[in-house]
């Protein structure tokens, strides 16, 4: 079985730019969540998901960032505009209710 | 205070050593808990669960004392390919799906 897909795999943009991070679930999770990984700060939740709803979204650092849904296979985390203090590794990872999470790979971010 | 605490480390230990790594966290209505692996570079994966009676998995022994709110994870007869960095995990809402990652233990294990 595919595990949870991100898209793209790394990323480089210039400051100001719009970024969107993409993922794909595994297929039958309800639960959806998006972390950021910096050495700083390790990991931290930025939103997660139910059933394509947003359920918790305290952990978004600023308007700069959004979170989408739309349906039960695709999620999208977009940064605009984007800082260089945004560079770090964006994490998806889906489960089952009361389940174990598993991490997509991961998108490593670097604006310049 | 953050709500997972750990020893960043690193613990550099030779090949076969016992280690132990341990972890606070500050919520005493968690109900879960866990241990994740996370290899340089890679994405965390699921090392074990933590059960309140305590829990073996092959070299790997998981505690945890409600009471102090303290995990612990053991890992005997320590292999080169056990270098990582183990995350402590906590559940952080009632449903049990929002987790709340400690900062991670790093382990270098050598020849």
């Amino acid at each position: 079985d595919a595990g949870v897909i991100q898209s793209p795999r790394h990323e480089v943009t210039e400051m100001g730019q719009e970024v969107t991070l993409r993922c794909k679930p595994i297929s039958g999770h309800d639960y959806l969540f998006w972390y950021r990984q910096t050495m700083m700060r390790g990991l931290e939740l930025l939103i997660y998901f139910n059933n394509n709803v947003p359920i918790d979204d305290s952990g978004m650092p600023e308007d700069r960032f959004s979170a989408k849904m739309p349906n039960a296979s695709f999620s999208t985390l977009k940064i605009q505009p984007s800082e260089p203090r945004d560079s770090a590794v964006y994490f998806c990872a889906s489960s089952k209710f009361g389940e174990t999470q598993y991490f997509g790979p991961g998108t490593r971010l670097l604006v310049l | 205070r953050k709500e997972v605490e750990q020893d960043p480390g690193p613990f550099n230990v030779p090949e076969g050593a016992t280690v132990a790594f341990n972890c606070t966290y500050s919520n005493s209505a968690s109900q879960s808990f866990f241990w994740y692996r996370q290899d340089c570079r890679k994405e965390p994966k699921l090392l074990m669960s933590v059960y309140s009676s305590g829990n073996e998995d092959g070299r790997f022994t998981a505690q945890l004392n409600r009471a102090s709110q303290y995990i612990s994870l053991l890992i005997r007869d320590s292999k080169l390919s056990d270098s990582a960095t183990y995350l402590c995990v906590v559940n952080g809402d009632n449903a049990g799906n929002m987790l709340t990652f400690g900062g991670g233990t790093r382990l270098m294990v050598k020849p």
